[in-house]
């Protein structure tokens, strides 16, 4: 089993609907990452988190240290959010681990 | 100014042969990485580094193995490829600490014949 666990994997949405990733991890962290690969394969760091709430535009990030999950929450959400959204945590032992992604479709 | 560039962006070689991809970060970050992205997009660490201290995730085999000539360039050179090495590899960069955000490059698309 996966230290990092993404649900669900494949996610298809209309345009402007609320959406939420989840990410669950097994093990003791630091910090954990929320990314975003877009369809041509780069990658971009959404959020850093250690705890609470962050929000950026229309994302936002949660995290609950003590249930070991996040939650990355799209609203409003646009064709232009597709892409494969990637939880990571970085351990105590300061590794990285990585979800297997989430990948979104919005359509228009 | 790209952050983090890497080059090639693709590569394609043959089995047995040797290559390096380069990266090179301007953002003054004290800490590079190389991972490595599967066919199932699954990303793993691969290395880390910075300039007191390399971490190499012990699952990568010694036919890799990272240089860093100053602290903006970290590349990544590979002996002897294999079939299995393809993939695609990213650079990452960041300040050093734990709760510093990953800036990553292009990725470099790896194929081996």
């Amino acid at each position: 089993k996966n230290e990092v666990e993404q649900s669900p994997q494949n996610l298809t949405a209309q345009e402007g609907e609320f959406i939420t990733i989840n990410c669950s991890y097994s093990v003791g962290i630091s910090a954990l990452h929320w990314l975003q690969q877009h369809p041509g394969g780069g990658i971009v760091s959404l959020f850093m988190l250690s705890s609470g709430k962050k929000k950026h535009g229309r994302l936002i990030a949660t995290i609950n240290i003590q249930e070991k999950h996040s939650s990355l929450h799209i609203t409003a959400s646009h064709p232009r959010d597709s892409a494969v959204y990637i939880c990571a945590v970085r351990s105590r032992f300061d590794d990285m681990r990585f979800g297997a992604g989430t990948r979104l479709t919005v359509k228009p | 100014d790209t952050a983090v560039s890497q080059t090639p962006k693709y590569l394609v070689t043959q089995m047995g042969n040797d290559k390096s991809i380069k990266c090179e970060q301007n953002l003054g970050h004290d800490t590079m990485y190389w991972y490595k992205q599967d066919s199932k997009k699954f990303l793993k660490i691969m290395f880390s580094y910075n300039n007191k201290e390399l971490i190499i995730n012990e699952t990568v085999p010694n036919r890799f193995s990272p240089k860093s000539p100053d602290k903006a360039h970290l590349n990544l050179h590979i002996n002897s490829l294999e079939l299995g090495d393809s993939a695609v590899y990213f650079c990452a960069s960041s300040r050093t600490g734990t709760g510093e955000k990953l800036f990553f490059g292009s990725g470099t698309q790896l194929s081996v014949l």
